[in-house]
């Protein structure tokens, strides 16, 4: 299986700060990864897909990057409604492996 | 925009079988493929498995395989979730998901709690 290490686990952060947290796959999976947001008590919320693309409706302020098996999620200004628990999801090949999850906190 | 809705929460003994229902509310299920994820208190979600509903090609996750067993019903709009020999473990919330690579649509989750 496919594993999926982000870092950190958590972190604090301030309205309008740029947040960037990171997902390393153990091994190739090109641009099959896709980044969720999940509230507290809600279900996942996925931001984007690809990597890169940004799935409609969900705001500018995300972005993702790739640099070989390593994956980042950027909010390049912070709102309130950000503060959640974000996970990154590999889709390359089965059994989808989801990471252990970053905490934005205040 | 396509709602999906799902059976209320249960308890059960270990050993036994839950079946978790995921309804289709303002769409058809027929031309989806519906993933169906868990997650403990506190872990990260883990996938169970997906079921391509217009073709009917079902995949489980080998951890899964031979407790869970996904199906669909095209006539109701409702994909349904089965896993048996439930143990303390199996404790999570179970989510169906629109997609079977990245996750669009989510139901609200389904808390399933094994307890003797």
């Amino acid at each position: 299986d496919i594993q999926m290490t982000q870092s950190p686990s958590s972190l604090s952060a301030s309205v309008g700060d740029r947040v960037t947290i990171t997902c390393r796959a153990s091994q190739g999976i090109g641009y099959s990864l896709a980044w969720y947001q999940q509230l507290p008590g809600k279900a996942p919320h996925l931001l984007l897909y690809a990597a890169s693309e940004l799935e409609t409706g969900v705001p500018s302020r995300f972005g993702g990057s790739r640099s070989g098996t390593d994956y980042t999620l950027t909010i390049s200004s912070l709102q309130p409604e950000d503060f959640a628990t974000y996970y990154c999801q590999q889709y390359n090949s089965s059994p989808l492996t989801f990471g252990g999850g970053t905490k934005v906190e205040i | 925009q396509v709602q999906l809705v799902q059976s209320g929460s249960e308890v059960k003994k270990p050993g036994s079988s839950v079946k978790v229902s995921c309804k289709a509310s303002g769409g058809s299920l027929s031309s989806f493929t519906i993933t169906w994820v868990r997650q403990a208190p506190g872990q990260r979600p883990e996938w169970m498995g997906k079921i391509t509903v217009p073709l009917d090609i079902v995949k489980y996750a080998q951890k899964f395989q031979g407790r869970v067993t996904l199906t669909a019903d095209k006539s109701t709009d409702t994909a349904t979730m089965i896993l048996t020999s439930l143990r303390f473990e199996d404790t999570a919330i179970y989510y169906c998901a629109r997609g079977g690579d990245w996750m669009t649509i989510w139901g609200q989750g389904t808390l399933v709690t094994v307890s003797s």
